[in-house]
């Protein structure tokens, strides 16, 4: 089965921290995403990311960047957190080889809390 | 831009009573549509993916439909269940890839 991870369940950070949020997936799998989930919103792209060190911007890339320097660790930074990015952080990973029409995995998701 | 919609935005019904969810895509320009499945505090699961070429997708006691023309799909569930609550998200992947989703209808099926 795939696996995607990732590093926290539940997070709390004070304004103005730098925030990392770790994202790992043991399937081999070539692009990788970040979400955030908000009530009455549903998720929102972050940002993606189709192999090693290569990165694209999603809907809403304003105050977080993102690292991959391993294929399957992918990394979301908040620089300076904000009482506005408290949310819950969705990862998720999947292969062009099947096709991008093929679903995405998710990871259990970080809710994070800025106060 | 994408913009989907989930009505009704939560819903209650009884042990066994069918369940409808409706989702609606305003660009029928569309590689896929997913129907997902999310309990609280949890990541989400995927129930059924129907490709664009395709009308309907069954797994179990779950059938999605899609009429991409009109921009819709609904998910059906026969016979609820009390652990089918949970909430439904629809999804639709774009010409670019990316998934759009919907905000998702919240399900309790009372016992």
């Amino acid at each position: 089965d795939v696996k995607v991870t990732q590093s926290s369940r539940y997070l709390v950070k004070r304004t103005g921290e730098k925030v990392f949020l770790e994202c790992v997936q043991d399937m081999d799998h070539e692009n990788m995403f970040w979400y955030r989930q908000d009530p009455g919103l549903g998720l929102r792209l972050i940002y993606f990311s189709y192999d090693v060190k290569m990165k694209e911007k999603g809907d809403i890339p304003e105050g977080y960047s993102v690292s991959r320097e391993k294929k399957e660790r992918f990394s979301l930074i908040l620089e300076s957190a904000s009482t506005n990015q408290t949310s819950m952080y969705l990862c998720a990973s999947n292969s062009p080889r099947t096709g991008y029409t093929d679903t995405q995995y998710f990871g259990p998701g970080t809710r994070l809390t800025v106060l | 831009k994408q913009e989907v919609t989930q009505i009704p935005a939560a819903l209650s019904v009884p042990e066994g009573e069918n369940l409808v969810l409706n989702c609606s895509f305003t660009d029928s320009a569309i590689y896929n549509l997913q129907w997902f499945r999310q309990d609280p505090g949890k990541g989400l699961t995927s129930l059924l993916l129907i490709q664009s070429s395709q009308r309907e997708q069954t797994s179990g006691r779950l059938n999605a439909s899609l009429d991409k023309s009109s921009g819709r799909s609904t998910l059906y569930i026969a016979a609820s269940q009390p652990g089918d609550s949970a909430t439904y998200l629809c999804a639709v992947i774009n010409n670019d890839y990316k998934l759009s989703f919907g905000a998702g209808t919240t399900v309790t099926v009372r016992a």
